[in-house]
């Protein structure tokens, strides 16, 4: 069984602060996403990272792929209110193109 | 582009009872996923759907659970009976190709069951 591990579950910060949100499994992944939920709506893909060792960065999130496919984090710079929501990693299985999805991180941003 | 459409958005019955959900992927995607979210954790894939046709659904409980894509576009999950711990949150999403790395997600339908 191919498990996503997410920490931490819940993180409350204050405006500015910064913060990193960590995703690991035994397994390894072909590529790996990363999504945003926010009540009451479905997961909303914000990238994917595909080459062991990969950065990518949007506006003031960053997210990198373990060099052996394993793990990934994301880190954000500066938090503000708007990236409060849930943070979820999900695997790619390349042989059926199905995703495994972590329990997800809880991040509230407190003006 | 229209997104992922899903009715309903809300939905509270009693246990033993059945239900239905409804899909609408986005125009074009051949590929059509159903999750099951319990409150507090990931999303749980219980169908996939290549056009009509069934790709996965081993984590489908198929004593009660059943999903259908008649013509390849719009699908529908049934619950028959109903449990308590069914109460969840039913994600559809869809994708252009099988291959696609990008999922769409529609904004779910909550089921309390009681």
């Amino acid at each position: 069984t191919q498990l996503l591990k997410q920490s931490p579950q819940f993180l409350s910060i204050q405006e500015g602060e910064n913060l990193t949100v960590y995703c690991n499994s035994s397994s390894v992944f072909s590529s790996l996403q990363w999504y945003r939920q926010e009540p009451g709506e479905g997961p909303v893909l914000l990238v994917t990272v595909v080459t062991g060792g990969e950065v990518k960065k949007l506006k003031r999130l960053t997210f990198q792929f373990g060099d052996a496919r394993k793990d990934s984090s994301l880190h954000i710079t500066a938090a503000q209110p708007g990236d409060t929501g849930l943070y979820l990693c999900a695997g790619l299985i390349d042989s059926s193109y199905k995703l495994i999805f972590g329990s997800g991180t809880r991040l509230l941003v407190r003006p | 582009e229209a997104g992922v459409a899903q009715s309903p958005r809300y939905k509270i019955i009693e246990k033993r009872q059945s239900v239905a959900f409804w899909c609408n992927p986005i125009s074009g995607h051949a590929t059509l996923y159903w999750y099951q979210q319990i409150l507090g954790q990931g999303p749980k894939l219980l169908i996939q759907f290549q056009n009509n046709g069934v790709v996965d659904d081993s984590q489908l409980p198929k004593d009660r659970f059943s999903a259908e894509r008649l013509k390849g576009v719009d699908s529908t999950l049934k619950i028959q009976p109903a449990k308590l711990e069914d109460s969840a949150v039913y994600l559809c999403a869809s994708s252009g190709r099988i291959t696609s790395y990008e999922q769409y997600f529609g904004p779910g339908t909550r089921l309390t069951v009681t």
